[in-house]
């Protein structure tokens, strides 16, 4: 079955200086992989996702994300964080199985909180 | 605004009692997915709805049910309401365009059972 971990909680950084937020993947076949973020009452956003090719995905918001497969990770990054990036970031992967021709649904991980101090 | 529309974007009810919820997917988009987000579940997949055809069930209770309509919007229905049921219910619509495709949500619909 496909998964996802996002092994931290939280993370805080100051602002200007570099983020990471982690994520590491289990599929089966090659992965299609998301990243979304959430700020306070809205609904998802969807920042930059992986399907193949170049392994440094560029998304939105200065946003980009490193897949490896080798260690299963497709970590997020932004190399001068914003206070207003603070909010709740979750990695995602396509479910593979067979519907149809149409597409299978997401699974999240548990999210991380992500808080830029001023 | 990802042209996803999901009302009411509130609902507060009783237990015991049956609610609707109600989603239009963008333009276009034949896929719907429901999602519960809880503090303690986080983002769990409900259901997914695609033409009209029911494609995939996650975790998702017996009280509760959907349906896509022919005109592609659909509705949640959620029965016999419990407390932990409160949580926000989030509908998202992609395109059938492939694997690679991201999926759009709603601002969702925060349901409180009281």
């Amino acid at each position: 079955a496909q998964s996802v971990a996002q092994p931290e909680d939280q993370v805080n950084v100051a602002e200007g200086n570099p983020l990471t937020v982690k994520c590491t993947y289990s599929v089966s076949g090659n992965p299609y992989l998301f990243w979304y973020v959430q700020y306070p009452n809205r609904g998802l956003q969807f920042l930059l996702k992986y399907i193949t090719g170049d392994n440094l995905v560029k998304g939105s918001y200065g946003f980009e994300a490193e897949f490896n497969k080798s260690q299963t990770s497709f970590h997020l990054k932004k190399p001068s964080a914003l206070v207003s990036d603070s909010a709740l970031y979750f990695c995602a992967v396509r479910d593979r199985g067979n519907y149809g021709g149409s597409q299978g649904n997401l699974i999240f991980g548990k999210g991380t909180k992500l808080s830029v101090k001023p | 605004d990802s042209g996803v529309t999901q009302t009411p974007k509130h609902l507060i009810t009783a237990t015991g009692q049956r609610v609707t919820l109600r989603c239009s997917p963008r333009s276009g988009d034949l896929s719907v997915y429901w999602y519960q987000q809880s503090l303690d579940q986080g983002l769990q997949f409900l259901i997914q709805y695609y033409n009209g055809e029911e494609r995939a069930k996650g975790n998702i209770l017996e009280r509760f049910s959907a349906q896509q309509f022919p005109d592609l919007h659909s509705e949640l229905n959620l029965s016999s309401l419990e407390l932990g049921d409160s949580a926000l219910y989030f509908c998202a619509s992609s395109a059938r365009t492939g694997p690679n495709t991201e999926a759009f949500f709603g601002q969702g619909t925060r349901l409180t059972v009281v």
